[in-house]
Formats: C-alpha cells, sequence, structure tokens
C-alpha cells in the first residue's frame, strides 16, 4: 500500500464547477500536510497547508480528518487556469522536513 | 531570479555514460534533496543533504550518488546511465530542524538515457 493514495483522475470539469479531491495517507503519525500543485512539466510549488480545524485561501478549502486519514482539497468556481495537478504531501517527522507525496490528481477545467 | 536552479534543463544520453545534475540555491537554507519524478509513481526521493557534507539515501539510491561540498550546492551524479533512469529530476531545498516543512523545487532536468 502506498504511503500516500490519491485517485490519479483526470478530473474534467466546466468553468465555474466545484470540485473535490481527497487523499488518504497510512502512516497515523503523520503530522503535516500539504497541497502542491504542479503545472505541467513544471515544478510542485506549495498550494497551502491543511490544518487540524480546517482552513480556507480564497476559493480553496482543505480539511484534514485525522481519525480516518484523509485530507481534502475542495475548489470552488473553478477557473481554466485551476487545470493542473493537485499532489497532497504529508511530513511524517518533522524534526526531519521529510516529505511524503502522493502521485497526484489531475484536474482540466473547461470553457 | 530563481531561488532554486538546475542545470541542464534537459539532457539526452546514451547508456553507460556518467551524467552530472547540479543544483543551486539562494535560498540560505541549509537542507537540500534529490527527487524523482515518473508517470504515475509521484516523486520520489533519491538523496538528502542537511548540510554540507552530510549524505543520507534516500528511498531510490541505487546507481545514484550525490555530493554537498557548500550549502548553496547540491549535485547529482548517475556513474553509469541506463534507460530506467530516464525521468524528471527535480531538486529542493527546506529550512533546517524545528521549521516549516515546506520544500521549494527547482525548475526540473528532464534526463532521456538511451
Amino acid at each position: 500500500r502506498k504511503e500516500v493514495e490519491q485517485d490519479p483522475g483526470p478530473f474534467n470539469v466546466p468553468e465555474g464547477a466545484t470540485v473535490a479531491f481527497n487523499c488518504t495517507y497510512s502512516n497515523s503519525a503523520s503530522q503535516s500536510f500539504f497541497w502542491y500543485r504542479q503545472d505541467c512539466r513544471k515544478e510542485p510549488k506549495l498550494l497551502m497547508s491543511v490544518y487540524s480545524s480546517g482552513n480556507e485561501d480564497g476559493r480553496f478549502t482543505a480539511q484534514l480528518n485525522r481519525a480516518s486519514q484523509y485530507i481534502s482539497l475542495l475548489i470552488r468556481d473553478s477557473k481554466l487556469s485551476d487545470s493542473a495537478t493537485y499532489l497532497c504531501v504529508v511530513n511524517v517527522n518533522n524534526a526531519g522536513n521529510m516529505l511524503t507525496f502522493g502521485g497526484g490528481t489531475r484536474l482540466m477545467v473547461k470553457p | 531570479d530563481a531561488d532554486v536552479t538546475q542545470t541542464p534543463r534537459n539532457r539526452i544520453t546514451k547508456t553507460g555514460k556518467r551524467i552530472m545534475l547540479e543544483c543551486s540555491q539562494t535560498k540560505g537554507h541549509d537542507r537540500m534533496y534529490w527527487y524523482r519524478q515518473d508517470p504515475g509513481l509521484g516523486l520520489r526521493l533519491i538523496y538528502y543533504s542537511f548540510d554540507v557534507k552530510d549524505i543520507n539515501k534516500g528511498e531510490i539510491s541505487d546507481g545514484y550518488s550525490v555530493s554537498r561540498q557548500a550549502q548553496a550546492k547540491f549535485s547529482l551524479s548517475l556513474e553509469s546511465a541506463i534507460p530506467n533512469q530516464t525521468a524528471l529530476y527535480f531538486c529542493a531545498t527546506s529550512e533546517g530542524s524545528g521549521t516549516r516543512p515546506e520544500q521549494f523545487f527547482g525548475p526540473g532536468t528532464r534526463l532521456t538515457v538511451l
């Protein structure tokens, strides 16, 4: 079983739609959680951290469920520019700053 | 100017050749990492370094070696390249222990081994 699992997609949605991605992680000792965005053939960039109480950044909302060991990302009012691959990322050992990456979920927003 | 740079950006080579990928950073971070990315497999850690001269193996270190001679530079070598090392390679940096674990990535090197 992979340490961080995501549905690879692609998720094809029209502009303006709301779309949600889930991610599950296997290590219950995981301490920090992130969503990274990766455009085609580009480097991953931090989209947002995920906090226990849930957090929002504009059209993006991240949730964490420690009991079920899953993380979600909700995108409201999708834009064409949101088309990318979204990577779920988990940090198990804070002291080591080591990150484990999911395989990514591809989103395609169509006009 | 980019904070994390990688050279070359693209490289095509033949089986058995020695290849070196370079990474430089101006972020002043202590920690540096090398990953490879293959379709459907996500990012996998090859080697990482927490300080100058500190080297640690990652998930898939076989067939690779690294050198960290200065804080700002971390190089990855393929001593004898093979076709299944064809991949997109990323260098990343992060701050030290007790700080945010966020990693910052370079633009990547696309390596093709024929």
